[in-house]
């Protein structure tokens, strides 16, 4: 069975800062794929970023950047320079099959002004 | 485009009530999946159909949750009778099939159901 911890509950930086999410997920299956998606107010999912375990480069985009670490098994993700804007409940999630997705629990982020 | 739709926003029953909830794919999507958030919890996989059939529904709970997508479009998800633990928000989602390149899953903004 898969297993996805976020261990954070809830994390609070003023604007500008950076702030990392950790993300440590259980699986005994080589081949799998890891996401991140962002729940803001308005309630929906929003998706981020797709890896598969296969690919283990760093990713950056914009001010959001990914660490993916086999070795730790680990996938976290670092918003850099945070904005009001920023502020939501991120989730870390992995699947076997592409299909059925196995959440971590979120961390909710908020940035005061 | 639009995207995924669910209806209600939120609703509120009493114990032993019946409840359907609806979600519409986004247009041409043949997969469709059912996730529930209780309390703060792991958002957790109800049910995945493909088109009309479903495809893994090892995530349902149990005999009280029926899940239909007749025509392969929308979807609904009834829960008869509402328990307590029903409680919660369930998340629809949708995402193309793999062949075409695409592995995101589009979600939609969820029902609240309360069950007092």
């Amino acid at each position: 069975a898969q297993k996805v911890t976020q261990a954070q509950t809830e994390i609070s930086v003023v604007e500008k800062e950076d702030v990392t999410l950790d993300c440590v997920y259980e699986t005994r299956d080589t081949t799998y794929y890891l996401f991140w998606y962002k729940q803001p107010p308005s309630g929906e999912l929003v998706f981020l970023i797709r890896r598969n375990s296969f690919d283990e480069q760093n990713e950056i985009s914009g001010r959001y950047s990914w660490n993916f670490q086999k070795s730790t098994s680990s996938f976290n993700f670092t918003i850099t320079a945070s904005q009001v804007v920023d502020s939501a409940v991120y989730f870390c999630a992995l699947t076997l099959n592409d299909y059925k997705l196995s959440f971590g629990a979120g961390t909710t982020v908020t940035v005061r002004a | 485009e639009a995207g995924v739709t669910q209806f209600p926003s939120h609703s509120v029953i009493e114990k032993g009530q019946t409840v359907t909830l609806r979600c519409d794919p986004i247009s041409g999507h043949d997969n469709l999946y059912w996730y529930r958030r209780v309390m703060g919890k792991e958002i957790k996989f109800l049910l995945h159909f493909v088109k009309e059939s479903k495809q893994d529904e090892s995530g349902m709970p149990n005999n009280r949750f029926l899940a239909e997508r007749t025509g392969g479009t929308y979807s609904t998800l009834k829960v008869q009778p509402a328990e307590l633990e029903d409680s919660g928000v369930y998340f629809c989602a949708s995402s193309q099939e793999r062949t075409s390149g695409s592995h995101e899953q589009y979600f939609g903004p969820g029902t609240r159901l309360t069950v007092t």
